[in-house]
C-alpha cells in the first residue's frame, strides 16, 4: 500500500523569507501523480501544485516549486517570498495513474508566517 | 462557474443517529469522492462514485455509503453514528475522461455527542 509522510507537524517563516516543507511516500508504482494542498481556515483544500512522476523536470507555479526525487521517493514543496496569506496546513498527497483512483494523503504541515 | 457545494456547514447528531451530507460537484464533472478528515489528520478516502455506482472504496465499514444522482450530486449517509465518526467531510469532484483535477469543496463538519 501506498503511504505518505509529513516529518515536520509545524513550521513557521518569516514574511518574504523561503521556506521548504518536506515530503516523503512509498510505492511500488512507476507511474502515478504527486500533489501539494493547501487547505486554509476556511477548510476549502486547495489545489497548489501537481508532479507528474514520469517527468523529470520540477513543477512550478508563481512562488511554488517542488523538489521531486523520484529515487529517493522525496518530494518537497519550496514557497518562495512567503505572504501572510500562505499561512495553512500543506498537504503532500498522493494519486496513482490509474483512472482517478483516490488521493492519499499526508497529516500535513501546519505553516505559521510571521510578520 | 460554481465550485463544489456541500451541505450543511455544520451539523451536531447524537450517537446512534443517522446522518445525510450532500454535495454538489463542480459544473461539468462527472465524478465525486468523499474523504473524511479527523481533527488534526489529512483526508481518508471513504469511496468514489461515477455513472451512480460506488467505483472504489476505503477502509470504512458498511454504516457508511452513499449515492449519486442522474445529475452527478451525490449524498453521504452515515448510520449508527459513533464519536469517532466526528470530523470535517470533504467531497471532491473531477471529469472522469482527465481525472487528476480533483475539485474540492468546503467540507461539512459533523459532531457527534
Amino acid at each position: 500500500a501506498q503511504t505518505v509522510t509529513q516529518s515536520q507537524p509545524e513550521m513557521s517563516v518569516q514574511e518574504a523569507e523561503t521556506v521548504t516543507l518536506s515530503c516523503t511516500y512509498d510505492t511500488s508504482e512507476s507511474d502515478y501523480y504527486l500533489f501539494w494542498y493547501k487547505q486554509p481556515p476556511s477548510r476549502q483544500m486547495i489545489l497548489v501544485i501537481r508532479q507528474e512522476a514520469y517527468k523529470q523536470q520540477n513543477a512550478t507555479e508563481n512562488r511554488f516549486s517542488v523538489n521531486f526525487q523520484k529515487a529517493a521517493k522525496s518530494f518537497s514543496l519550496k514557497i518562495s517570498d512567503s505572504q501572510l496569506g500562505d499561512a495553512a496546513m500543506y498537504f503532500c498527497a498522493y494519486r496513482s495513474a490509474s483512472r482517478d483512483d483516490k488521493i492519499i494523503f499526508g497529516k500535513g504541515t501546519r505553516l505559521h508566517i510571521l510578520p | 462557474d460554481a465550485g463544489v457545494t456541500q451541505s450543511p456547514t455544520h451539523l451536531i447528531k447524537t450517537r446512534g443517529q443517522q446522518v445525510t451530507l450532500r454535495c454538489s460537484p463542480k459544473s461539468g464533472h462527472d465524478t465525486v469522492s468523499w474523504y473524511q478528515q479527523a481533527l488534526g489528520q489529512g483526508p481518508q478516502f471513504i469511496f468514489q462514485y461515477y455513472e451512480e455506482e460506488e467505483r472504489q472504496r476505503g477502509n470504512f465499514p458498511d454504516r457508511f455509503s452513499g449515492h449519486q444522482f442522474p445529475n452527478y450530486s451525490s449524498e453521504l449517509n452515515v448510520n449508527a453514528l459513533l464519536l469517532g465518526d466526528s470530523a470535517l467531510y470533504l467531497c471532491a469532484s473531477s471529469l472522469v475522461i482527465t481525472g487528476t483535477e480533483k475539485y474540492f469543496g468546503p467540507g461539512t463538519r459533523l459532531t457527534v455527542t
